[in-house]
């Protein structure tokens, strides 16, 4: 069975830096690409990059370019998303995807607070 | 970028109607790769549909999707009271990959 499992609910100030993460199995890892996707309070889907862990190549959605940080390690078939330093925008649910044929495969979700 | 715009923004229905979902995209979506995905409150989104028209694994066959080019249609055949929840459809032939704003669909 594929499952994406991602790392537990975040509460960081602004100024901090963060990695969430997001476990594949039930599949090979380096076969299929990794995707972000983010959902701001009350708000839609919003696509922030993909990773293919073949290569670590990395594409990122115009918005995200420069504010985040995708990676894996495929030893641990995981992703990770990170940020260097968090604004209070950032607060947000984060979901790790395998992208299939299409966005098949999805995370429960990191909920990622940033306040003061 | 290719911006979906979905329409209506709310539909309310009773068990039993059909419920017909609008996505227009701003250019042509190539090859199709166009999905729709259902998201219950709380829960992560999942997919219903994929290239316009194939269900996804364990979808039931009152969710059909339909179109090509710029204009797609999701429609649920006989809503359930299981189906309350925000659709949305998804471009991934062209990056970057968008997002529509949602569909929320009631049962009155």
């Amino acid at each position: 069975e594929v499952q994406l499992v991602q790392s537990g609910a975040e509460v960081k100030k602004p100024g901090e830096s963060l990695r969430i993460s997001c476990t594949g199995s039930g599949y090979t890892f380096t076969t299929f690409w990794i995707v972000w996707v983010r959902q701001m309070p009350g708000k839609g889907l919003e696509w922030m990059g993909r990773l293919d862990p073949s290569d670590s190549s990395t594409v990122y959605g115009p918005s995200f370019q420069g504010h985040v940080s995708i990676s894996a390690d495929n030893s641990v078939t995981t992703a990770y998303l990170q940020w260097s330093s968090l604004k209070a925008s950032d607060t947000a649910m984060y979901y790790c995807v395998r992208r299939g044929l299409y966005f098949d495969y999805w995370g429960q979700g990191t909920l990622v607070t940033v306040s003061s | 970028e290719i911006v979906l715009t979905q329409s209506p923004d709310t539909l309310s229905l009773s068990p039993g109607e059909r419920a017909t979902l609008s996505c227009r995209a701003s250019q042509s979506v190539g090859a199709n790769y166009l999905a729709w995905y259902q998201q219950r409150v709380g829960q992560a989104p999942r997919p219903l549909i994929y290239g316009a028209s194939s269900r996804a694994t364990g979808i039931p066959d009152r969710f059909s999707g339909s179109g090509s080019g710029t204009d797609f249609t999701l429609t649920i055949s006989r809503l359930e009271p299981e189906d309350v929840a925000v659709y949305y459809c998804q471009q991934y032939g062209s990056s970057p990959w968008t997002f529509g704003q949602g569909t929320k669909v009631e049962i009155k």
